[in-house]
Order: structure tokens, then C-alpha cells, then sequence
């Protein structure tokens, strides 16, 4: 059976300091991977998708970049975070696109 | 642009009744998906139930069904028999494959709460 699992958790991390986010998946080959942002009581923003190693397609400009170094790996970083930056990160898989979504159990990161 | 909407940002219901969610999207496409996922206090999205939008049948999961109108492009949620731990946010999720390059697009999401 195929599992995500993406960490750390839980973040609380200065204004300037660097950030990265961990997703994986296992169980499948070639996944479609994506990380979303949800804001306090919001829905869900599309921040990144990818299709394949190396390929990262960005929903907003902004202050974050994500890179999948593996086919299983996707990872979610920043060099200076932004008060703006905080929030539920939450990392997906899908087999195909427009397709069912499984989800991470998500990281809070908390920019003080 | 594709866009959802979730009329209810808050709704509540007794144990046991009945309660129904709603959703509406906008989309010139034939052919696409549609999700409802629950996201309770724990925080992960989990699917509740998925329809296909070229079948005319309307979708169910235990004490979960759906109501979709096509050509209204509505897609509202039932849960009959409602329990404690039904209690969460629920998000509608067209997946469109020309909204954001056939990513899904989710809606507001709407608060529900189980009284007992």
C-alpha cells in the first residue's frame, strides 16, 4: 500500500532563518506531488506540483521554492522565512492528474 | 480562473439527523472529478467520497452521498446519521483538468460541528 509522510511536524522558526520541509512517498512509482499552504482558518492554496525529478511547477510567486530530487522525495524550503510565511503545510500525492489526492499529516510552521 | 464556492463557512447538527453540505464550481470542461475531503481536529485531509461528473449517479459511502447537478454545477454533500466524530472542516475539490494545469482547486471549506 502506498504512504506519505512528510516533517518535521511542528516548526517554529525566527524571521530570516532558512526552512525545509521533508515529503515522501512509498508504495509507487512517478507520483504527481504537490505542496499546499493553509492559511488560519482558510482553504487550501496550491503552492508547487510536480510531474516528475526536477520539474516544479510554481502556483504564486512568493517567498518558497520546492525541489524533488528523487522520484519519491519532494521538499519544500526557503532561505529567509517571512512572518507571512507561516501556516499548515500539508504534501500530497496523486497518481494522475486531476486525480484523488492523498495527504501528509502536514507541518505547522510558526515565523516569530 | 477556476473557482469554487462553499456557501456555509459554519453549519452545525444534532447527533443522529441529517445535514447537507453545499458546493458550487465553475467549469466550461465535459469531463472531471469531484471530492469532498474532512479535515478533523488532527489537522489531515481525509477523502470522504469522489464522483465521477460523467456519471449520472449520484455517489454514496456508507452514511455519505452526494447530490450533483451538472448542469447547475452544484455538488452538495449529505451525512445522514450524524456522529461526534464526524465533526471537522470539510472542503469541496472539483478536479478540473483546466483549472491551475489540472491540479484540484479547493473551496473555503466549511466548519461543521456534531452536537451531541
Amino acid at each position: 500500500s502506498q504512504t506519505i509522510h512528510q516533517w518535521p511536524a511542528t516548526l517554529v522558526q525566527p524571521v530570516g532563518s532558512p526552512l525545509s520541509l521533508e515529503c515522501t512517498v512509498e508504495g509507487t512509482s512517478n507520483p504527481n506531488l504537490y505542496w499546499y499552504r493553509q492559511a488560519a482558518g482558510r482553504g487550501l492554496q496550491l503552492l508547487f506540483y510536480s510531474v516528475g525529478i526536477g520539474q516544479i511547477s510554481s502556483e504564486v510567486p512568493q517567498n518558497l521554492s520546492a525541489s524533488r530530487p528523487q522520484d519519491r522525495q519532494f521538499i519544500l524550503s526557503s532561505k529567509k522565512l517571512l512572518l507571512s510565511d507561516s501556516g499548515f503545510y500539508l504534501c500530497a500525492w496523486s497518481r494522475r492528474r486531476a486525480g484523488e489526492l492523498f495527504f501528509g499529516e502536514g507541518s505547522r510552521l510558526t515565523v516569530l | 480562473a477556476q473557482t469554487v464556492t462553499q456557501s456555509q463557512p459554519e453549519m452545525s447538527v444534532q447527533e443522529a439527523e441529517t445535514v447537507t453540505l453545499s458546493c458550487t464550481y465553475d467549469t466550461s470542461e465535459n469531463n472531471y472529478y469531484l471530492f469532498w475531503y474532512k479535515q478533523p481536529p488532527s489537522r489531515q485531509m481525509i477523502l470522504v467520497i469522489r464522483q465521477e461528473a460523467y456519471k449520472q449517479q449520484n455517489a454514496t459511502e456508507n452514511r455519505f452521498s452526494v447530490n450533483f447537478q451538472k448542469a447547475a454545477k452544484s455538488f452538495s454533500l449529505k451525512i445522514s446519521d450524524s456522529q461526534l466524530g464526524d465533526t471537522a472542516m470539510y472542503f469541496c475539490a472539483p478536479g478540473t483538468y483546466g483549472g491551475s494545469q489540472g491540479n484540484l482547486i479547493f473551496g473555503k471549506g466549511t466548519k461543521l460541528s456534531v452536537k451531541p
